[in-house]
This record gives C-alpha cells, structure tokens and sequence, in this order.
C-alpha cells in the first residue's frame, strides 16, 4: 500500500525555520516525483514545489520561492521541506504528495497532512 | 501563470442528483488538467486525470471531459459520500494551479 506520512509541523515565529519530512513507504521511492503542497485555513490548494526522480527538475511557486528548499534521499526514502524566513501567510496545512511521471503530472496519493503556524 | 476558474463556488444537490461542476482555464492546456475530491480534515483525494480518465478506485459515477480551456466534471446518481469540495488542477505548465474549489453540498 503506497503511504506517505509527513511530520516536523509546529508553531514558529515569524522569521524563523522548520523542517518538514516525509516518509514514503509501498513504492519505489526513487523512481517517482514528489510534491509539496499546501492549504491555509479555510481556503483552497496552493502547489508549493516539485522534486522530480533522481533530482533532475526542482520547481517552486512564486510565494516561497528562495525561502522554501525541497530535497530527497533516496536511500532512506523520504521526502523534505527546508522552510526559512517564515511569514504569517506561510501558516497552512502541508501535504506531501506522489507525482505521476517525471514532473508530477497528476498528485496520486497524499499524506494527511502537517500543520505550520507562524505566529508571534 | 494559468488561472483556472472554477464554477459554481457551492452547490447544493439531493441524493440520487447529477451534477456538473466547471473548470476554465486562462490559456490552452490541452488534456492536462485533473480533479480531486476533498471532505473535511482530509487530504485530497485523485478522481480524474487527463481531463477525462477515472483514477483507480474511483467510482463510475464520476467522469469528466473537456481539452483545451473547458473542462467538465459529472457526478450521476450523487451519494452521500459525495458531498465534499472538488478542485480542478492543471498539469500543463509551472507553477501547477488549482481552481479555487467547489463546495458541493446536500
């Protein structure tokens, strides 16, 4: 069964870091693009990046771009999300999620989700 | 960036009802365009993807259709686990988008 579990969610300041982490389990991790994906309160999806297979293609939305790093280990099979420079509009649930082909054509399966707060 | 423009924003519908929700997209995306159902305090879930093919799982009752700018999804015979929010998605170019949803409700 294809699992992916996120965890590292917390309440931080503004201005600060976190680290989320995924660990995926029920496929080859390696073979597959991975996703970050987020969603404040009460409000819609917002994409946040894509890794793909074998760290060819690493793409980020406008909001965190050069905040936010997304990374992989293969060998451990997880699935990271360095945060910096946190902003209150970065309070969100954050989902891990599987891509389709190469660059994610499609979100197959989805972790439950992290909370962050970035609060004072 | 590609906006993708959802309509309606909620609907209400019985038991037994069909349904269509809208998705418009900003520019051409071809077929790269795919729908999720979310209930609340979950992640979404994969119904359609290429505009109209059922993800694995997914009931028949669900379909979708549209290339190009418009894209349809169908839900016949609505059950009660089908009141949720669909979002549509494009895959055509980054940034992916999402549209901003559809609350379907009894």
């Amino acid at each position: 069964e294809v699992q992916v579990v996120e965890s590292g969610g917390g309440l931080v300041r503004p201005g600060g870091s976190l680290r989320l982490s995924c660990a995926a389990s029920g496929f080859t991790f390696s073979s597959y693009s991975m996703n970050w994906i987020r969603q404040a309160p009460g409000k819609g999806l917002e994409w946040v990046s894509t890794i793909s297979s074998g760290n060819t293609y690493i793409y980020y939305g406008d909001s965190v771009k050069g905040r936010f790093t997304i990374s992989r280990d293969d060998a451990k099979n997880s699935l990271y999300l360095q945060m910096n420079s946190l902003r209150g509009e970065d309070t969100a649930v954050y989902f891990c999620a599987r891509g389709s082909g190469t660059t994610s054509l499609n979100f197959d399966h989805w972790g439950q989700g992290v909370l962050v707060t970035v609060s004072s | 960036d590609i906006q993708l423009t959802q309509s309606p924003s909620s609907l209400s519908a019985s038991i037994g009802d069909s349904v269509t929700i809208t998705c418009r997209a900003s520019q051409i995306i071809s077929s790269y365009l795919n729908w999720y159902q979310q209930k609340p305090g979950k992640a979404p879930t994969l119904l359609i993807y290429v505009a109209s093919n059922l993800q694995s799982g997914v009931p028949s009752r669900f379909s979708g259709s549209g290339s190009g700018t418009d894209f349809t999804l169908t839900i016949r015979s609505l059950q009660p686990e089908d009141f949720a929010t669909y979002y549509c998605q494009q895959s055509f170019s980054f940034p992916r988008t999402f549209g901003g949803g559809t609350k379907l409700e009894i």
